[in-house]
């Protein structure tokens, strides 16, 4: 059963804290995505990745960055957590295949509290 | 700018009629459009997609009409069961960058 996996469902930091959320995928795909999801406002990308080492801006980069370095993993990171990054995000993968494009795999989402 | 917009933030239907969730985009670009459903503390799961060169595409009770003249694409669910009570997002892809834009999501309740 395919599956993508991130870390931790749900975590609650302190403002100015470093935040790493990891995700993990087991479908060897090329692609991976960060959305974060808010209401009223769908999901919204943050960051992605087609290769190894390699990533794009998404509609919402800033204040967030990620890292890349083996296929099947891709972490996004808050430098430095503020209020207004409280969201629930969610990772997400899927094939170069071009018969695939745009289904994307989904994680079970990481519901992040920033007081 | 939402690019991908769904202006109904909830439906109510009964048990057994028919849900109609509908999706409106601005970019001509966009060439395949999908759903995806959302059920609480849960990722989204792929449900059916369109290309820009169908009207139309069918999977069971799940039925994607397109629109393109109207850049409008709506969702039947025929019929409804209270199990398909989710949140539904439609997404476009952008056919120059490969991304998937998400509009704001419809939030249905299928009733007994």
């Amino acid at each position: 059963d395919v599956k993508v996996t991130q870390s931790s469902r749900y975590l609650v930091k302190r403002t100015g804290e470093k935040v790493f959320l990891e995700c993990v995928q087991d479908m060897d795909h090329e692609n991976m995505f960060w959305y974060r999801q808010d209401p009223g406002l769908g999901l919204r990308l943050i960051y992605f990745s087609y290769d190894v080492k390699m990533k794009e801006k998404g509609d919402i980069p800033e204040g967030y960055s990620v890292s890349r370095e083996k296929k099947e993993r891709f972490s996004l990171i808050l430098e430095s957590a503020s209020t207004n990054q409280t969201s629930m995000y969610l990772c997400a993968s899927s094939s170069l295949d071009r018969d695939l494009t745009g289904e994307l795999f989904f994680g079970e989402g990481s519901r992040l509290t920033v007081l | 700018d939402q690019q991908v917009k769904q202006n109904s933030p909830s439906l109510s239907v009964q048990e057994g009629r028919i849900s109609i969730l509908n999706c409106d985009y601005t970019n001509s670009m966009f060439d395949y459009f999908l759903w995806y459903k959302k059920y609480p503390a849960e990722g989204p799961t792929f449900l059916i997609s369109i290309s820009s060169i169908k009207d139309k595409n069918e999977d069971g009770r799940f039925t994607v009409f397109l629109n393109k003249s109207a850049k409008h694409l709506s969702l039947h669910i025929v019929p409804s069961q209270p199990g398909d009570s989710a949140v539904y997002f439609c997404a476009s892809e952008d056919g120059n960058t490969g991304k998937l834009i998400f509009g704001q999501g419809t939030t249905l309740q299928v009733k007994p």
